[in-house]
C-alpha cells in the first residue's frame, strides 16, 4: 500500500489549453473523490466514484470538467479550455465503501493557468 | 445555506500548552464529524472521527468533542509541540441520500507552535 498517488505534481498551462490529471487510489478502496482547493480555503467537493460509476458531480463542476474511472481503478480529471480561475490544487482521495470511512488523500496536482 | 466555520486567524501557541480549535456548523445534521491535518503543499491527513452519539474522542495527545445541540466541535492538542504546526480542517458528511463519504470541509485553522 503506497497510498494515493497523483500525477503530475505541478502543471503550468496557458489559458485555453486542455489538461489531464491522473489519480491512482489505494488498491482496495472502491470509492474515489476529486476535490479542488484554493489558497486559504478547505477542499471543495467536485465529484466521486464508486467503482467505475460516477455517482455525483458538484454544481461547481462546469461542462469543461470531466472525470472518468474506466475500470474502477485509476481515475483521470480533464479540464478543457482552461481559464485562469481554474488555477488551484486538485486533490484526489479514496476510501472504503463505508459511510464513516476516512478519506485518504494524495498530495495533489497544483495547476497554474497563465 | 450550509456553512462550516473555523477560526480564520492563526493560533499561535507556546510549546507545551494546549491548543483548542473550534468548528461551528449551520444547516447540517451530520452523522459524524472528522478532523484532518494539512501541511503546506500536501494533501490532508485523517486524524479523528467522532459520531453524533459520542461526546468525546481521544487519540494520544488529541481530543475531540462534539455538541450537536450547539452545533460545534472542539479539537484540542495537549502538550503541543512544534511538529504540531499545521492547518487543521474539520469536515462533515451532509447526510443526504447516497452522499456517504462526500465530506464538506471548513477552511481550516492554522496552528503555529513555538519552542
Amino acid at each position: 500500500d503506497t497510498g494515493v498517488s497523483q500525477n503530475p505534481r505541478h502543471k503550468i498551462t496557458k489559458r485555453g489549453q486542455n489538461v489531464t490529471f491522473r489519480c491512482d487510489p489505494i488498491s482496495e478502496h472502491n470509492r474515489l473523490y476529486w476535490y479542488r482547493q484554493t489558497l486559504g480555503q478547505g477542499p471543495e467537493f467536485l465529484t466521486y466514484f464508486q467503482n467505475e460509476a460516477q455517482l455525483e458531480k458538484s454544481r461547481l463542476l462546469s461542462d469543461r470538467f470531466s472525470a472518468e474511472r474506466p475500470k474502477g481503478s485509476f481515475s483521470t480529471l480533464e479540464i478543457q479550455r482552461t481559464e485562469q480561475g481554474d488555477s488551484a490544487m486538485y486533490l484526489c482521495a479514496s476510501s472504503m465503501d463505508r459511510g464513516n470511512s476516512p478519506l485518504h488523500f494524495g498530495n495533489g496536482t497544483r495547476l497554474t493557468v497563465t | 445555506s450550509q456553512k462550516i466555520e473555523q477560526n480564520s486567524e492563526a493560533l499561535n501557541i507556546q510549546e507545551g500548552k494546549t491548543a483548542t480549535l473550534t468548528c461551528n456548523y449551520t444547516n447540517y445534521s451530520p452523522a459524524y464529524l472528522q478532523w484532518y491535518r494539512q501541511d503546506p503543499g500536501r494533501g490532508p491527513v485523517f486524524l479523528l472521527l467522532i459520531r453524533e452519539n459520542e461526546k468525546e474522542k481521544r487519540k494520544e495527545r488529541l481530543k475531540v468533542t462534539f455538541d450537536t445541540t450547539l452545533k460545534q466541535s472542539l479539537f484540542h492538542i495537549t502538550a503541543s509541540q512544534p511538529a504540531d504546526s499545521a492547518t487543521y480542517l474539520c469536515a462533515l458528511d451532509p447526510r443526504t441520500t447516497d452522499s456517504w463519504g462526500k465530506l464538506q470541509f471548513g477552511a481550516g485553522t492554522q496552528v503555529v507552535v513555538t519552542p
